[in-house]
């Protein structure tokens, strides 16, 4: 595709729900990022993956968040019994080559999470 | 730990008169630096980036950034703004080498608001 796109781009969910938050990168980019972004703060990184290696996920806030990555494309984000902390907007990113600080990441519109 | 400090968190000019957005890090090392730009409903788009040499830095959308090691500072510029310029503009770092490079460290932002 031409860019990275996110569904939804809105989610308005129940606390204590799942919800499921999907990415799909630009065609051939190989590493992919999630941040979280929320009110008045910048990005806050949550997981990233390269290839087939095991993805970092040290920024994940707590381990009811979750991420796959399925044939090295298409991300899903997964947070179990959502709390209203969890509201914001996650923003998915992807780049082409290794990954390192010198590869641009191309972020997608985001989806905005509201939890009530 | 490394940190990002945009100061200012909200600015208002006019069209047409210039602007400067202020942007300054606490690293360990030079990091490399980045300049994005997220408009309403939109992703992250790349602005500009400093990795080495010429410490001013051209970007798209006729702006540019100066890094001043001595100040650890990586101030953005653009010379007359424009109305279509009116967004919220994020200043970031990354590591130039070692495990977890690819992780982009960002400022909270700083929201352009220009009256026509």
């Amino acid at each position: 595709g031409a860019g990275v796109s996110q569904s939804p781009s809105n989610k308005v969910t129940e606390k204590g729900k799942d919800v499921e938050l999907r990415c799909d990168p630009i065609s051939g980019h190989t590493a992919l990022y999630w941040y979280r972004q929320s009110l008045g703060q910048g990005l806050e990184f949550l997981i990233y993956f390269q290839g087939n290696s095991a993805p970092d996920k040290s920024g994940l806030p707590s381990d009811r968040f979750s991420a796959e990555r399925t044939g090295g494309s298409v991300s899903t984000l997964t947070i179990q019994r959502t709390q209203q902390e969890d509201s914001a907007v996650y923003l998915c990113a992807s780049s082409s080559i290794a990954g390192g600080s010198t590869d641009t990441q191309y972020f997608g519109p985001g989806t905005r999470l509201t939890v009530l | 730990a490394q940190s990002v400090t945009q100061p200012d968190i909200h600015i208002t000019v006019s069209e047409g008169a210039s602007l400067e957005l202020r942007c300054n890090y606490s690293y360990g090392a030079t990091p490399y630096l980045f300049w994005y730009v997220q408009s309403p409903g939109q992703g992250l788009q790349l602005l500009l980036k400093y990795f080495s040499g010429d410490t001013l830095v051209q970007g798209i959308k006729g702006f540019e950034a100066e890094f001043k090691r001595s100040q650890s500072s990586f101030n953005l510029r653009k010379p007359s703004v424009h109305w279509s310029d009116a967004a919220e503009y994020f200043c970031a770092v990354g590591p130039r080498s070692g495990a977890g490079s690819y992780q982009l460290t960002f400022g909270k932002g700083t929201k352009l608001s220009v009256i026509p």
